[in-house]
Parts: structure tokens; C-alpha cells; sequence
């Protein structure tokens, strides 16, 4: 059974960064694409950010909005995939979401995590 | 960017009802769009890739069709497991956008 387990939501101020973390289960992790996703309160789904395989260079994408600032690794060793945010802002205050994409490198998302919430504010 | 448009953004239905809500691209995406069914304070639920195809273990009471900018997700008879909204998502290109969602209801 693939598992998505999100953690390192928190409370954070204004211009802090935080790491989140998404442990995966049931899945050979280093063959697939992950990506992020999130979902400020009351509002629509918003993608985050994605990282491939390494067999597909292990290359990175990322929405407009957080380019620059947010950072996706992965460690396959570990079965990990993180978000590193950086000068996070109150637009920032969200769930976010881990995904596993349906094949290899084949969007969408099939599998998705519980989400873990960040809270931006002073 | 490619903007994605849903209609109705809301609808109010019964149990057994068809419900069908659309989803239009501001360009051509080919067959490179997704469902999902979001319940409140839960993860989103993949539903439908391709336009049309259903992922794994998604009951066949849900379809979806269209290609190019115009596509539908139909739900056959509705069941009270259905209230919830619904996103579409175009994968066509980066970045990846989402239709504003539906809400149904209960009638």
C-alpha cells in the first residue's frame, strides 16, 4: 500500500524558513517523480513544486510563486522528499501536500499525503 | 499560464441524480487533464487522469470526457459518499494549474 506521511508543519514569523518532510512507503521511491502541493485556508488546490527521478536527472520545477524561495531535494536512501521554504510570507499559510506521480514520470499526482499545515505570522 | 475555468462553482443535487460539471482550458491541452474530489478537511482524491480515465479503484459511476480546451466530469447516480468538491488540473504544461473547483451539495 503506497503511504505519504507529511511532517514539520508548524507556527512560523514572517520571513523564517522550515523544512517539510514527506516519508514514503509501499514504492519503489527512487523511480518516481513527487511533488508538492498546497491549499490555503477556505481556498483552491495551488502546485508547489516537483523533483524527478534521478533517472530523469532528478530536476526540478516550481510555480512562479514560491520560485527562488522554496527548494525540493530528495533522499532515496531515506525514501524522503522535502520542501526547504525560505523567507516564507503570510501568503505562504497553508496545507501542504506531498504527491507521488500516477507513473514514473507520468503526471498527475495518483497518490497524495495527508497534508501537514504551515501557519506564516508574527 | 493556462487558466482553468469550472462551471458551476457550486450546484445543489440529490442522491441518484446526474451531475455533470465542465471545466474549460484557456488554450489546447490535449487529453492532459485531471480529477480529483476534495472532502472537507481531508487530502484530495485522485479520480480521473487523461481526461477520461479512471484511476485505480475509482467506482465507474464516475466518467470524464473532452479533449482540447473543453471537458466534462460526469457522476451517474449520486451517492451521499459524492458530496464534496471537485478540482480539475491541467498537466499539459508548467506550471500546472487548477479549475477554481465545484462544490455540490445536497439538495
Amino acid at each position: 500500500e503506497v503511504q505519504l506521511v507529511e511532517s514539520g508543519g508548524t507556527l512560523v514569523q514572517p520571513g523564517w524558513s522550515l523544512r517539510l518532510s514527506c516519508t514514503a512507503s509501499g514504492f519503489t521511491f527512487g523511480d518516481y517523480g513527487m511533488s508538492w502541493f498546497r491549499q490555503a485556508p477556505g481556498k483552491g488546490l495551488e502546485w508547489v513544486g516537483f523533483i524527478r527521478s534521478k533517472t530523469y536527472g532528478g530536476t526540478t520545477e516550481y510555480a512562479a510563486s514560491v520560485k527562488g524561495r522554496f527548494d525540493i531535494s530528495r533522499d532515496d536512501s531515506k525514501s524522503i522528499v522535502y520542501l526547504q521554504m525560505n523567507s516564507l510570507q503570510g501568503e505562504d499559510t497553508a496545507v501542504y501536500y506531498c504527491t507521488r506521480l500516477r507513473g514514473v514520470s507520468q503526471w498527475p499526482p495518483q497518490y497524495w499525503g495527508q497534508g501537514t499545515l504551515v501557519t506564516v505570522s508574527s | 499560464d493556462i487558466q482553468m475555468t469550472q462551471s458551476p462553482s457550486s450546484l445543489s443535487a440529490s442522491v441518484g441524480d446526474r451531475v455533470t460539471i465542465t471545466c474549460r482550458a484557456s488554450q489546447g491541452i490535449s487529453n492532459h487533464l485531471a480529477w480529483f474530489q476534495q472532502k472537507p478537511g481531508k487530502a484530495p482524491k485522485s479520480l480521473i487522469y487523461a481526461a477520461s480515465s479512471l484511476q485505480s479503484g475509482v467506482p465507474s459511476k464516475f466518467s470524464g470526457s473532452g479533449s482540447g480546451t473543453d471537458f466534462t466530469l460526469t457522476i451517474s447516480s449520486l451517492q451521499p459518499e459524492d458530496f464534496a468538491t471537485y478540482y480539475c488540473q491541467q498537466y499539459n504544461s508548467y506550471p500546472l494549474t487548477f479549475g477554481g473547483g465545484t462544490k455540490v451539495e445536497i439538495k
